[in-house]
Order: C-alpha cells, then sequence, then structure tokens
C-alpha cells in the first residue's frame, strides 16, 4: 500500500518553463514533507521541504505548496533548468525517522 | 565534512548466499537509516538506528537485519538472498533522528542477486 502517491511519473518541460509535480497522502499523522532530487548513480539530496503549518515555501526556483485539508502536495520548478533533469521524490513522515517516499517523475528539461 | 558512505558500491551475490553492506554516517551523525530502491517498489524503508538501538523497522522479513556501532557505523545483513533482493540499497544519516531532521544519503550499494 503506497502511502504516498506521486505524478506523474514522467514530465518532459522545456527550458524556462515551470514544472509540477503532485503528491497525496492519507496518513493525517504525517508532520514532515521533504522533496527529495535524485541523479543518476547518485543517492537522493534533500531540495526542500514543509510542515504542515504552512502553506507554502519558497526556497529560489523551488516551491512547495501545502493543502493540509486536501491532504495534497505539490513542488514547482520555475524556470526549469537542463541541469533540472532527474527524479524527484516526494516523502512524508509522522514524527519517526523513517520516510515514506513517493514512486518519483523523472523530469526532463528540454533545452 | 565528507558526506555518507557505502561499500561495496557493487556487489553480485547468488540465490542462497548471504551479504553484508556497511555504511558510515557523517561525522556527529547518531541516526542511521536504511532503505531499498528497486524500479517495482520504489523507496522503501528498512530500519532504523540510533545510538546502537533500532528505534524503527519497516515491512521487510526477518531475513534483513541490521546493528550500529558506538561509532555509528552500521552494517544491514541479508541471509538467504532471493532474486528479488537485487536493488540498490541506501543508508541515510542524520543528526539526532528526528522527523524534521534532515537525512543525507550516502550513493548506495548495488547488490544484484543470480
Amino acid at each position: 500500500q503506497q502511502q504516498v502517491k506521486q505524478s506523474p511519473q514522467s514530465l518532459i518541460v522545456q527550458k524556462g518553463g515551470i514544472s509540477i509535480i503532485n503528491c497525496a497522502y492519507e496518513n493525517t499523522a504525517f508532520d514532515y514533507f521533504p522533496w527529495y532530487q535524485q541523479f543518476p548513480g547518485k543517492g537522493p539530496a534533500l531540495l526542500i521541504a514543509i510542515r504542515p503549518d504552512v502553506s507554502e515555501k519558497k526556497e529560489g526556483r523551488f516551491t512547495i505548496s501545502f493543502n493540509k485539508s486536501a491532504k495534497q502536495f505539490s513542488l514547482h520548478i520555475m524556470d526549469s533548468q537542463p541541469g533540472d533533469s532527474a527524479t524527484y521524490f516526494c516523502a512524508a513522515t509522522n514524527g519517526a525517522n523513517n520516510l515514506f517516499f513517493g514512486t518519483g517523475t523523472r523530469l526532463t528539461v528540454i533545452p | 565534512k565528507a558526506g555518507v558512505t557505502q561499500t561495496p558500491r557493487y556487489l553480485i551475490k547468488t540465490r542462497g548466499q548471504q551479504v553484508t553492506l556497511s555504511c558510515s554516517p557523517i561525522s556527529g551523525h547518531r541516526s542511521v537509516s536504511w532503505y531499498q530502491q528497486t524500479p517495482g517498489q520504489g523507496l522503501q524503508f528498512l530500519f532504523e538506528y540510533f545510538s546502537e538501538t533500532q528505534r524503527n523497522k519497516g515491512n521487510f522479513p526477518g531475513r534483513f537485519s541490521g546493528r550500529q556501532f558506538s561509532n555509528s557505523r552500521s552494517e544491514m545483513n541479508v541471509s538467504t538472498l532471493e532474486l528479488g533482493d537485487s536493488a540498490l540499497y541506501l543508508c541515510a544519516s542524520s543528526e539526532r533522528g528526528l522527523s524534521y531532521n534532515e537525512q543525507f544519503f550516502g550513493p548506495g550499494t548495488r547488490l544484484t542477486v543470480l
């Protein structure tokens, strides 16, 4: 049973465009929602994270939008660049140090 | 600071064998978590160790075990290997093991079971 559902599975965006990845969860005990970026041959690296007491968090070109009532959160990548081409994972955790990951989105940014 | 290191990076075993993977966390980090990454199941949590004690465990069979040493280094062991154990095994460390502490991942050990 997938605790965090992620879509789309893959995404192709033109350089300069906006990439949007969506995630949904059911467990209302989740209290921390990080996004990870993974390049081939590397482990995931934390990109940005949010806690449920805020509805949006922005760091540079990356923004998390969080909708607590809908139990959904999304990652927006503004001005997408070819270097952003990677697999992105949303995740959630419930106070313990075990992350429940989404299934991943392979982003390709076309020059 | 040096990042999380995992050894070996690649491993080939045959069914029925056992394997031990090693993880050295970032200096000062006391929590080490292990994850299995496969194309079909994605990233799944195996277990977490904090101060040499297993604190959390995912939904994996008892063939998967681990331990943590006093210097926070961790090992995971898989006994009686099955073809389905072929995966990338990732180790992550964090400072105090709190949910909002950033987890830093190593590059993983690619295990192939033949």
